[in-house]
Order: C-alpha cells, then sequence, then structure tokens
C-alpha cells in the first residue's frame, strides 16, 4: 500500500527559532496538503498545494508559514519563528482516489 | 458553512459489542465527500473511508460498516464484534469538491472509542 512519509517524527523547538518539517507524498498524486492539530483538539486545515503552488489556505496560515516543494519529492512545511502555540502534530496529506495522511510530526516548543 | 459534528465525546463499551459512532455533517453544496479516519494512540491517521454525496449505498468493509442517509445529512459509522485494537479516535469528516483530487477537509471533534477487555 502506498504511503506518505513525514520527518522528523519529533522536533523540539525553543521559541523563536525555524523549523522545517518534510512530507515525501505519493508521487502521483497531485494535491499535497497539510494539517494540525493541537493536543487533545481537532485536526485543522492549513494549506493544499498543486502544482507548485498553494492552492488554499487557512486563517492559520499566516506569513510565518510557507511551504514548498523544491525537489519535485519532498514536500515541506516552514515556521520561520515557532511560538509556544505552534506546538502541534503537524501532519501531511496526499490526495489521490483516497486520501492518506503521514504519520505526523510532533511539534514542540519550548 | 460546512461543520461536522460528532456528538459522542467518548464511548466505552466492553469487547465484542457492536457500537455505532455518529456523525452528523452540514454542508450547502450537492457535491461534497465524507470521510472517516482512525487515529489511533500512536497519533496517526488511518484513512478507513471516502463516500461521495451521490452514493448513498450503504458500505461494508469487515466488521466496519457505514450508513449514509443524505435526507438526515448523517453518516454514521459502525464497528460491528468490537475489539480491544478498535480503541482510537475515530474522526468524521467532509469536504467540498473542488477539483479533482482536491479536498479541503472540515473535521469533527473526534470520538474516543474504549473498548474493555
Amino acid at each position: 500500500e502506498p504511503e506518505v512519509t513525514q520527518t522528523p517524527s519529533h522536533q523540539v523547538t525553543q521559541m523563536g527559532q525555524e523549523v522545517i518539517l518534510r512530507c515525501v507524498p505519493i508521487s502521483n498524486h497531485l494535491y499535497f496538503y497539510w494539517y494540525r492539530q493541537i493536543l487533545g483538539q481537532k485536526v485543522e486545515f492549513l494549506v493544499s498545494f498543486y502544482n507548485n503552488e498553494i492552492s488554499e489556505k487557512s486563517e492559520i496560515f499566516d506569513d510565518q508559514f510557507s511551504v514548498e516543494r523544491p525537489d519535485g519529492s519532498n514536500f515541506t512545511l516552514k515556521i520561520r519563528s515557532t511560538k509556544l502555540e505552534d506546538s502541534a502534530m503537524y501532519f501531511c496529506a496526499s490526495f489521490g482516489a483516497e486520501a492518506f495522511f503521514g504519520q505526523g510530526t510532533r511539534l514542540t516548543v519550548v | 458553512a460546512q461543520k461536522v459534528t460528532q456528538a459522542q465525546t467518548e464511548i466505552s463499551v466492553v469487547e465484542k459489542e457492536d457500537v455505532t459512532l455518529d456523525c452528523v455533517y452540514e454542508t450547502r453544496d450537492t457535491t461534497y465527500y465524507l470521510f472517516w479516519y482512525k487515529q489511533p494512540p500512536s497519533g496517526e491517521l488511518v484513512f478507513l473511508i471516502r463516500r461521495n454525496s451521490f452514493d448513498e449505498q450503504n458500505e461494508i468493509s469487515g466488521r466496519y460498516s457505514w450508513n449514509f442517509q443524505k435526507s438526515t445529512s448523517s453518516f454514521n459509522f459502525t464497528i460491528t464484534a468490537s475489539q480491544v485494537v478498535d480503541s482510537a479516535v475515530y474522526f468524521c469528516a467532509l469536504s467540498e469538491a473542488l477539483m479533482d483530487s482536491n479536498y479541503q477537509l472540515i473535521w469533527g471533534a473526534g470520538t474516543k472509542l474504549i473498548i474493555k477487555p
């Protein structure tokens, strides 16, 4: 079965630091997404990416966030200056006939 | 506006019992998709099913079954003969059909299912 791979599985960073979360989506899918889930809460949409540009983004996805797919393989989410409230599980997703999520990256901002 | 409601915050049953997780949605779209995901304690999101709004046929996959009722805007999920490994948080989600394979999921709050041995 195809799978979406995310690295790292857990990242601890100091407030104000930049982090890059990495994802390898399913190669023949066209749309890629980032979602986040604050501990104990519902999953929230951040951004969708199609044809090397952002397709949709939520209010959460402000100027401190950016996404790119630099090499046609990895799909990255960058948070420029992390805040305590950015602590969450971040999920990458790849959608085709089914909608697959990666195993998530747990980001802890201290 | 789109909305997904999972009114059951937590359900606890004894192993081998059947259990139904409720999902009620709101949308003005005529074409939309409904999803169920399982989130085990390890945290990943496991895809269970996607159903489009034109297909009201109920689906069965092993011990899992889904009942889609457009008339009541519900997409309920039943686990038959539950097992301890079914313990997880289950999320229902809704997406309008933006473009082919482009889904912007709106998530319910999740139902925590506890299966006791």
